[in-house]
């Protein structure tokens, strides 16, 4: 079963930054943050993961508080292409993927 | 980086009969990959998870004789719907691990709509 919470829903304006919360208070001390998104009537796409310490990549930063029991992924100017659901998954290497239900990104012109 | 591609994208198909869906993993080897099945408006749902040369697991609720699936080789596993009905109509989605890499790569999908 997921064990992570999203809010189900968030606007975000053309050109700034979208931040977007997860909630995982049960993550074990060997489990990754793993963040996807799903553009509609296409598989989930990759975005980015961290195990404790904060990351960044050409697409978002991913910061992670530090009891890691949340996170928050960052898209720092987001575009209209942006729309879409993203998931926060929590796992290891080796653990199937359970989605929860994901938050919904409406960026607005 | 990891490409996993899933055929067909799009199938329609009378009730009753059966209906495959392929995956396959492009560049890299999996020892495993992962049926989704995934609703309008809802999350993915694991349906299944699909080990090379032994049987595959099914995840609680779900019917295996209803969803046949076949991982043959490293790079291919196949879902099969039989006896189609109208309610398993869905998107239905794949995803392998490649071992050089993070997480999982996803396919692109198959919609399949059963009339």
């Amino acid at each position: 079963d997921a064990k992570t919470t999203q809010p189900p829903s968030m606007d975000c304006a053309e050109g700034r930054a979208a931040n977007l919360p997860c909630n995982h208070s049960t993550i074990s001390g060997n489990e990754y943050v793993y963040w996807y998104r799903q553009i509609h009537s296409q598989g989930p796409q990759y975005i980015i993961h961290g195990l404790k310490n904060n990351e960044t990549n050409e697409m978002a930063s991913l910061i992670i508080t530090e009891d890691r029991k949340s996170s928050t992924l960052i898209l720092p100017h987001a575009t209209l292409r942006d729309t879409a659901v993203y998931y926060c998954i929590v796992g290891d290497n080796f653990n199937k993927f359970y989605f929860g239900s994901g938050t919904k990104l409406n960026v607005k012109p | 980086g990891a490409v996993v591609s899933q055929h067909p994208s799009r199938v329609i198909c009378k009730s009753g009969t059966s209906v495959k869906i392929e995956c396959r993993s492009l560049d890299f080897q999996a020892t495993t990959m992962f049926w989704y099945r995934q609703f309008p408006k809802k999350s993915l749902m694991l349906m299944a998870t699909s080990n090379e040369g032994s049987k595959a697991t099914y995840e609680q609720g779900v019917e295996k004789d209803k969803f046949l699936i076949n991982h043959a080789s490293l790079t291919l596993s196949t879902l099969t719907v039989t006896s189609a009905h109208p309610e398993d109509s869905s998107f239905y989605i794949c995803s392998a691990r490649d071992p050089l890499a993070y997480g999982y790569t996803f396919g692109s999908g198959t919609r399949l709509t059963v009339v």
